[in-house]
């Protein structure tokens, strides 16, 4: 089946670090994409991880996979004010047509 | 490079009325996606094309939802007749092709409510 579950909430100071996480069911899903929205704004893509790596870095984000556990996290060093968003974690099943299947959201929230 | 534009950005009508969306993608973009966002809820497929052919109509309300892609470019998703549990944001998407690498680039929705 296909489920992609998030917390719905995270809330954490500015310059911290903050960890979301993700968990998907789609075992052979080929990749795995974060994705961050704003208030009255579509979806702007953070960063994909690819099923055959564990590790991917792009300056302050992080993305880590387990796929024996079937989990995915972001990682955001150093979180700014400007990071306050909805982070939507989502997985595309290995069919060929790029489809994606979307968690819920995890609202970030940042407080000085 | 233009985005992907949407419009209206906001529409509000009554039950059992017809709405109805239209999406321009990124130019040269081969595959269009129409989303539904329930608030609260992440963004569901409701139907992707490829060019003007339908890849994956799968979660479409066929009943009541339409959509259409002429020529291969713009797009029209429609309802009629609307129900209640038909507000939400319509986001529309496009990308090169339908490679998993390809990203997916979104428009900034339309919010439709329906009383």
């Amino acid at each position: 089946g296909e489920d992609v579950e998030q917390s719905l909430f995270l809330s954490v100071r500015e310059g911290d670090s903050s960890v979301i996480n993700c968990t998907y069911t789609d075992s052979s899903s080929t990749y795995l994409y974060w994705y961050k929205q704003e208030p009255g704004a579509g979806l702007q893509l953070l960063t994909y991880i690819f099923s055959n790596m564990d590790m991917k870095q792009d300056q302050r984000l992080t993305v880590l996979l387990n796929k024996k556990d079937k989990h995915l996290s972001l990682r955001i060093a150093d979180t700014q004010t400007g990071d306050s968003a909805i982070y939507f974690c989502a997985e595309s099943p290995p069919d060929g047509y790029n489809k994606l299947i979307f968690g819920a959201g995890t609202r970030l929230a940042v407080h000085p | 490079e233009a985005g992907v534009a949407q419009s209206p950005r906001y529409k509000i009508i009554e039950k059992r009325q017809s709405v109805a969306f239209w999406c321009n993608p990124i130019s040269g973009h081969a595959t269009l996606y129409w989303y539904q966002q329930i608030l609260g809820q992440g963004p569901k497929l409701l139907i992707q094309f490829q060019n003007n052919g339908v890849v994956d109509d799968s979660q479409l309300p066929k009943d009541r939802f339409s959509a259409e892609r002429l020529k291969g470019v713009d797009s029209t998703l429609k309802i009629q007749p609307a129900k209640l549990e038909d507000s939400a944001v319509y986001l529309c998407a496009s990308s090169w092709g339908l490679a998993g690498e390809n990203e997916q680039y979104f428009g900034p929705g339309t919010r439709l409510t329906v009383t």
